[in-house]
């Protein structure tokens, strides 16, 4: 079975560093997304991949990046923490030819 | 812009009874997908059904179904002979190029 994985569970960061969360997925898939996940807003898209070195901006892009350096790696940066980043974040992959979207475990980043 | 609307924070249901799940959403597009995904305590996110919207016939999943409605921009779902393990968030979500969500509904299920 597909398995995507992100690098940390849980994460607790200081205000103003700079965080990277991990995302690897095991089948090849060309799109990746990045979700952050809160409480009464379900599930927002920051930032999307169709392929190594392509990414697209989701609704809520402003104060993170990404990088796609490696078809199964898509990695979340933010530049400079701040505590209204502290959330659920999701990755997750599908391929190209196939809508179904598979899911990592989730990562709670606390950003004090 | 695509969006999808979850009308319902919460709904409960009793064990063994059926409950609906509401769900539109709005877009331009005439070729998407639809999908319920469910997420239970762990956070893992489960794919519970999913749509092509170039398909008539509606989805069915053993005790899961839905009602999807074109023209009207509607895809609930119908979960038959409610069990406990089918309390979760349950959320529905699009898919032209990006895959967006909906707010969730949390669902619990009381024997």
């Amino acid at each position: 079975d597909v398995k995507v994985t992100q690098s940390s569970r849980y994460l607790v960061k200081r205000t103003g560093e700079k965080v990277f969360l991990e995302c690897v997925q095991d089948m090849d898939h060309e799109n990746m997304f990045w979700y952050r996940q809160d409480p009464g807003l379900g599930l927002r898209l920051i930032y999307f991949s169709y392929d190594v070195k392509m990414k697209e901006k989701g609704d809520i892009p402003e104060g993170y990046s990404v990088s796609r350096e490696k078809k199964e790696r898509f990695s979340l940066i933010l530049e400079s923490a701040s505590t209204n980043q502290t959330s659920m974040y999701l990755c997750a992959s599908s391929l190209l030819s196939q809508p179904k979207a598979f899911f990592g475990q989730g990562t709670r980043l606390t950003v004090v | 812009a695509q969006t999808v609307t979850q009308s319902q924070p919460e709904m409960s249901v009793q064990e063994a009874e059926t409950v609906t799940l509401s769900c539109t959403y709005d877009t331009s597009e005439s070729d998407y997908y639809l999908f319920w995904y469910k997420q239970p305590p762990s956070r893992q996110m489960i794919l519970v059904i999913r749509q092509e919207a170039y398909k008539q016939q509606n989805a069915t999943e053993n005790r899961f179904s839905v009602n999807f409605q074109k023209a009207a921009k509607s895809f609930s779902l119908k979960i038959s002979d409610s069990q406990l393990g089918d309390a979760a968030m349950y959320f529905c979500a699009y898919r032209h190029d990006k895959l967006i969500f909906g707010t969730g509904t949390r669902l619990q299920v009381f024997p």
